[in-house]
């Protein structure tokens, strides 16, 4: 089982809708949890950090947290074209060993 | 200002050479990484250094030898290099061993 997985995509959503990203992990002592966005040949960009169970609200983004499922997700409300970007989730398995999902590319059409 | 710097942007070299490439950062960070991102942009992590000291090596080739002369710079060696270590190097720091981290630009390593 991979560490961190997500729903390879690519997602696809009208501007304005909800783009709901998701993402689930393997170790259970796992303690923080971050969704990164990386535009087509730039480094990733830290977009939500969240670090207990529930929600994180932060402008557009929303992340959740389940510790108990060992799930994380990121909801986008009022998709803008300049969303259209690849979506990382990663968690921290120990302190100072960050690992990375395959990345969710989502893609916002006018 | 730049918060993590890597240099070079972009490395063009032959299979069998050894290079290297330098990453700083400025933001007061204790903890360095660095991640190879391949062509299926999967991100993996290589070794992190938390205040000069070697903290995760990620069963990486002993060709790849990172050196941290203090904990504002991290520097990767790389020596033989092969076609596989085509990829895309990222630098990144964080405060703290669980917090998240800011990354460089990246160094595009290609291999001819």
């Amino acid at each position: 089982q991979k560490e961190v997985e997500q729903n390879s995509g690519p997602l696809s959503v009208p501007e304005g809708a909800i783009a709901s990203l998701n993402c689930t992990y393997s170790d259970r002592g796992s303690q923080s949890f971050f969704w990164y966005r990386q535009y087509s040949g730039k480094s990733p960009e830290l977009i939500m950090s969240i670090y207990s169970n529930g929600d994180k609200e932060d402008g557009r983004f929303t992340a959740q947290l389940n510790k108990a499922s060992q799930y994380v997700s990121l909801l986008i409300r009022d998709s803008q074209p300049s969303d259209s970007a690849t979506y990382l989730c990663a968690v921290n398995i120990r302190n100072n060993d960050m690992r990375f999902g395959a990345g969710t590319r989502l893609t916002v059409k006018p | 200002d730049t918060a993590v710097s890597q240099t070079p942007k972009y490395l063009v070299t032959q299979m069998g050479n050894d290079k290297s490439i330098k990453c700083e950062q400025n933001l007061g960070h204790d903890t360095m990484y660095w991640y190879k991102q391949d062509s299926k942009k999967f991100l993996k992590i290589m070794f992190s250094y938390n205040n000069k000291e070697l903290i995760i090596n990620e069963t990486v080739p002993n060709r790849f030898s990172p050196k941290s002369p203090d904990k504002a710079h991290l520097n990767l060696h790389i020596n033989s290099l092969e076609l596989g270590d085509s990829a895309v190097y990222f630098c990144a720091s964080s405060q703290t061993g669980d917090g998240p981290q800011h990354f460089g630009d990246g160094t595009r390593l290609s291999i001819l």
